[in-house]
């Protein structure tokens, strides 16, 4: 079993839809959690990062955390055509200085 | 600007031939990273480094070598050793903290073998 899964997409919504992109993991001793968005072409920029379980906003966007079930959300509200793009969800290994990803889902908004 | 160039952006290889990818960051970054993209696949780690002159194996280091003279620069080498080299290449860089916070990744080079 891989330590993170992520559904692969890809996903193709209509603009103004709710968008939810989902990982699940393994190890209960993953702690911090982040969303990386990768716009073709280019390098992964991150998006948001949360701490444990619970839920946490910026704009649009929402990353939840749900520790006793080991799955992460990010929820994209009004989405927009500029929302296009591969989302990766990103765990750190405990007590080493690496990110494990998630394999991406590709998301397309159409106008 | 600070941030992480990668060179070249594009790059073709016969098969048989080494081929080194260059990584400069300005960031005064500690951590550099080198990651491999293949579709489905996600982000594979290739090799990392903490420290000048220091580096570790990732995940899938076979078939290729890198080094780190200096704080701002993690060239890697896709030797001919390595069976399935065409992909889509990822430097990053962090602050190299105890726990890895936000890395900062370049553009990227897309190598692809004739």
């Amino acid at each position: 079993q891989k330590e993170v899964e992520q559904d692969p997409g890809p996903l193709s919504v209509p603009e103004g839809a709710i968008v939810s992109l989902n990982c699940t993991y393994s190890n209960s001793a993953f702690q911090y959690f982040m969303w990386y968005r990768q716009y073709s072409r280019k390098g992964p920029e991150l998006l948001m990062y949360t701490y444990s379980s619970g839920n946490k906003e910026d704009g649009r966007f929402t990353a939840q955390v749900d520790k006793s079930s080991k799955y992460i959300s990010l929820f994209i509200r009004d989405s927009q055509p500029s929302d296009s793009a591969t989302y990766l969800c990103a765990i750190p290994a405990p007590a080493t200085n690496k990110l494990i990803f998630g394999t991406g889902t590709l998301l397309a908004v159409q106008p | 600007d600070g941030g992480i160039t990668q060179s070249p952006k594009y790059l073709f290889r016969k098969e048989g031939q080494n081929v080194t990818l260059s990584c400069e960051q300005n960031l005064n970054h500690d951590a550099m990273y080198w990651y491999r993209q293949d579709p489905g696949q996600g982000l594979r780690l290739i090799y990392y480094s903490q420290i000048v002159n220091d580096f570790q194996k990732g995940d899938i280091a076979e078939g290729y070598s890198v080094s780190r003279e200096k704080k701002e620069s993690f060239p890697l080498t896709v030797t001919s050793a390595q069976k399935n080299p065409t992909a889509f290449y990822l430097c990053a860089s962090s602050t190299g903290t105890q726990m890895i916070g936000e890395l900062f990744f370049g553009e990227g080079s897309r190598l692809t073998v004739l």
